[in-house]
């Protein structure tokens, strides 16, 4: 099955830095969701996207559905320690998906102190 | 509270034998959905069940089975067919086929 490109694979930035992270398709898609993952547990839904162009925000967390309906990017400002976990971008195509969600591969987030 | 509910979080079991996992949420959900996660990978779905009774196979289903008798649960078995069955395992369900998705905590499965 098709898993969606999420980049970078990990990151390791300082404590209140802004941390940028996309996701991307060859295939269109009709929703894009972004989830944080901490060890050890299930994902959890921190945004969900569901028109083109769509700009998103959850506290700090910000996240836009592509123009081209084929990308993603999240974007986290001011970053703590606790943002530290694994984030996954999860999407459903607009056509041959059956309405299942494909996930990205993830970006490792570390913070420094 | 409402939410979705995995168990056991750990479990370990001999080669060769069936294993069942258990997914059970009160959100009133219609939709549920099984997913496997090896390490440094993203998710990959192995059934999903969009009503009761009747379920479809994701992108990895063979050698695991599921039931949706009902509405609550949604059980999945790893049988002794399945070539590499440590993983692990999420369960996630949905108000309908196209919104979002929320997890339980999962089933970390080691086979030995």
């Amino acid at each position: 099955g098709q898993q969606l490109n999420q980049s970078p694979q990990s990151m390791f930035i300082q404590e209140g830095e802004d941390v940028s992270m996309n996701c991307t398709s060859s295939s269109i898609f009709n929703t894009w969701l972004w989830y944080k993952q901490d060890p050890g547990e299930g994902p959890v839904l921190l945004i969900a996207l569901y028109k083109a162009g769509e700009l998103t925000s959850n506290g700090r967390l910000t996240a836009q559905f592509g123009i081209t309906r084929k990308d993603s990017f999240l974007n986290i400002s001011a970053s703590i320690p606790s943002d530290v976990g694994i984030y996954f971008c999860a999407g459903r195509r607009l056509t041959g998906g059956g309405n299942k969600l494909t996930f990205g591969t993830g970006t490792q987030l570390k913070v420094e102190l | 509270d409402g939410g979705i509910t995995q168990s056991p979080k750990y479990l370990f079991r001999k080669e060769g034998q069936n294993v069942t996992l258990s997914c059970e949420q009160n959100l009133n959900h219609d939709a549920m959905y099984w997913y496997r996660q090896d390490p440094g990978q993203g998710l990959r779905l192995i059934y999903y069940s969009q009503i009761v009774n009747d379920f479809q196979k994701g992108d990895i289903a063979e050698g695991y089975s599921v039931s949706r008798e009902k509405k609550e649960s949604f059980p999945l078995t790893v049988t002794s067919a399945q070539k590499n069955p440590t993983a692990f395992y999420l369960c996630a369900s949905s108000k309908q086929r196209n919104t979002e998705a929320f997890f339980g905590q999962g089933t970390r499965l080691t086979v030995v």
